[in-house]
């Protein structure tokens, strides 16, 4: 079965820290994309990072970065010098062949100052 | 260009009353999705379009949850009657079906049945 498992709900960090949130991902597919979202307390959900399975090297984009792990289906975001605006719940998430994605239940990120 | 537009933003309706929500995608966006996030939670998709054809809805409860989207642009969906559990965030998103393109969402409408 395809499924998504974030397995800490929470997570403090002090500001300017890196930080890892975790992700691993179950799928029979051999081609599938791999997504993380943030969702600030406005509700809107922000598109991060996206990982292919054919993808050879790690996806960054800016402060985000991808930790592609295929053999231990693990997909885990860090985002570098953490920043108070960090602070939301992140989503991974896994698209398939049939376009369709499933999300992880979420990680709420705190930085503290 | 302008992101996809969901309202209304928040709605609080007593229990077995009709809701709808309207959602306008990104202009050339062929797939809309209504997705429901309960608190907590990660978002669940509700239905899929292609265009004005729903090429997924097996999650939809369908005995009192109905979509359409005519010609193949806006959006609704509708809740007749609400129940106290279809509280919940109802999320609209649209893709240009690219493979490494996210989904763009809305806002949401946050949705209180009392």
């Amino acid at each position: 079965a395809q499924k998504i498992t974030q397995t800490q709900p929470g997570m403090f960090v002090q500001e300017k820290e890196a930080v890892t949130l975790d992700c691993t991902y179950d799928t029979s597919d051999p081609s599938y994309g791999l997504f993380w979202y943030k969702q600030p307390s406005s509700g809107e959900m922000i598109f991060l990072i996206y990982q292919g399975s054919y993808d050879q090297q790690n996806a960054t984009e800016g402060r985000y970065s991808l930790n592609f792990q295929k053999a231990r289906k693990s997909a885990n975001l860090v985002i570098s010098a953490s920043q108070l605006g960090d602070s939301a719940m992140y989503f991974c998430a896994m698209r398939h062949l049939d376009d369709k994605i499933i999300f992880g239940k979420g990680t709420r990120l705190h930085i503290l100052p | 260009e302008a992101g996809v537009v969901q309202s209304p933003r928040y709605k609080i309706i007593e229990k077995k009353q009709p809701v709808a929500f309207w959602c306008n995608p990104i202009s050339g966006h062929n797939t809309l999705y209504w997705y429901r996030q309960n608190l907590g939670q990660g978002p669940e998709l509700l239905i899929r379009y292609e265009n004005e054809e729903a090429v997924d809805d097996s999650q939809l409860p369908k005995d009192r949850f109905s979509a359409e989207r005519l010609k193949g642009v806006d959006s609704t969906l509708k809740i007749q009657p609400a129940e106290l559990g279809d509280s919940a965030v109802y999320l609209c998103a649209s893709s240009r079906g690219a493979e490494n393109y996210g989904y763009t969402f809305g806002s949401g409408t946050r949705l209180t049945v009392v």
